[in-house]
């Protein structure tokens, strides 16, 4: 399996605009996380989701964060309108949700907004 | 939520030393893993060890779940080790891991 894959893996966009990253998880895992990672708060949890649907979602940190799995191979995240303090890395990683529940994390987006 | 501890939080080695990184939990888990940063940001796998111990080349690891902790060893250190080591744990009732705050450990020549 080529494992977690995530696109682009750098992303320059300036603030307002809408930037979408996207992930495809590995192959029968069906347990799909998005995190970031800043040098303040170090990696945290956005979103995950179960089977497609999205079970935790405390982490977004406001409504321009917004993520979708319209199927078990495919999510985005998608950050509308987009500002400075968006800047990190966003990393994906999948699981299986029974039996070994070892997660995999994609190379990350760095996502920089001027 | 569960609070994960990371000790030292920065680690210089000179090449071939040995060492152990520390990660403390405040509460039961049922998945805990070790991950090596590298210097490129990629999440290298290193162990999935929920609870004992086990080996992989120079690198080891223990959990002890009823004690809260768990050790990574690395021994004869090469510079290729340098990056930053989390240790993430996932509680019971939730998928998702948390992460400690990391270990830097820097191997010089």
């Amino acid at each position: 399996d080529a494992g977690v894959i995530q696109s682009p893996r750098h992303e320059v966009t300036e603030m307002g605009q809408e930037v979408t990253l996207r992930c495809k998880p590995i192959s029968g895992h069906n347990s799909l996380f998005w995190y970031r990672q800043t040098m303040m708060r170090g990696l945290e949890l956005l979103i995950y989701f179960n089977n497609n649907v999205p079970i935790d979602d405390s982490g977004m940190p406001e409504d321009r964060f917004s993520a979708k799995m319209p199927n078990a191979s495919f999510s985005t995240l998608k950050i509308q309108p987009s500002e400075p303090r968006d800047s990190a890395v966003y990393f994906c990683a999948s699981s299986q949700s029974i039996g070994p529940t070892e997660a995999f994390f994609g190379q990350g987006t760095r996502l920089t907004v001027v | 939520g569960i609070q994960v501890e990371q000790s030292p939080p920065d680690l210089i080695l000179q090449e071939g030393a040995n060492s152990t990184l520390r990660c403390n939990f405040s509460d039961s888990v049922n998945n805990l893993q070790w991950f090596h940063q590298n210097p490129w940001g990629q999440l290298i796998n290193l162990f999935y060890i929920p609870s004992g111990t086990k080996q992989n080349g120079r690198l080891s690891a223990t959990t002890v779940a009823t004690e809260r902790y768990s050790l990574l060893y690395i021994s004869s250190s090469q510079t290729t080790d340098s990056g930053v080591y989390f240790c993430a744990v996932r509680s019971p009732g939730r998928r998702a891991l948390t992460f400690g705050s990391g270990t830097r450990l820097q191997v010089q020549p």
